[in-house]
């Protein structure tokens, strides 16, 4: 069973920093591309950044290109997203999604909370 | 960017046919692939994958859902609705980068 699950959320002041770990599971993790997408409170879904299986290929959103960092350990098979310089429109439920640069997301994990506020 | 546009809100009732629209900015095929994919979203859950590549049921959804389209105009179609089905619906394309969500749909029961 392909499991995905998010950590490292948390309340955070502006302009400060945070990572975020996904630990994935059930599948060879070193085969996939991975995503982290966001979802404000009350809000649509926004995909914030991709990253290929081999880290070769990274894309951001404007909205966090130059603060954000999507990275991945394929030994330890986890993925990351390290966020820094953050804002209070930063405030969401961030998932980690299973697919590749065409795919769907075929798998989600729960997500984590991350709130950015004084 | 490629913007996806979907109503905000359709009501159906139970036992009917919901017909859920999702109009791109420009085309999000390539080579005959439609690269659009619909989400179910109920409260406080994750999203999950219904239909990829416009009409491609994913694995373990119900043959009530189906989908269709191509070039810049696709459906999501649930025939009949039944109760579980209320939730928010959303169209993604992975065309190109940035991958977009349409503004999602909510269904509701009349």
């Amino acid at each position: 069973e392909v499991q995905l699950v998010e950590s490292g959320g948390g309340l955070v002041q502006p302009g400060r920093s945070l990572k975020l770990s996904c630990v994935a599971s059930g599948f060879t993790f070193s085969n996939y591309g991975m995503n982290w997408i966001r979802q404000a409170p009350g809000k649509g879904l926004e995909w914030v950044a991709y990253i290929s299986s081999g880290s070769s290929y990274i894309y951001y959103a404007e909205t966090v290109k130059g603060r954000f960092t999507i990275s991945r350990d394929n030994a330890k098979n986890t993925l990351y997203l390290q966020m820094t310089s953050l804002r209070s429109e930063d405030t969401a439920l961030y998932y980690c999604a299973r697919g590749d640069r065409t795919s769907p997301f075929a798998y989600w994990g729960q997500g984590t909370l991350v709130t950015v506020s004084s | 960017d490629i913007v996806l546009t979907q109503s905000p809100v359709l009501a159906v009732s139970l036992g009917q046919r919901a017909t859920i629209s999702c109009r791109a900015s420009q085309s999000v095929s390539i080579s005959s692939i439609n690269l659009m994919h619909w989400y179910q979203q109920k409260p406080g859950q994750q999203p999950k994958l219904l239909i990829y590549r416009a009409s491609n049921l994913a694995s373990g959804i119900p043959a009530r859902f189906s989908g269709s389209g191509s070039g810049t105009d696709f459906t999501l179609t649930i025939d009949p609705v039944q109760a579980d089905d209320i939730a928010a619906y959303y169209c993604q394309q992975s065309r190109e980068s940035p991958l977009t969500f349409g503004s999602g749909t909510k269904l509701e029961i009349k």
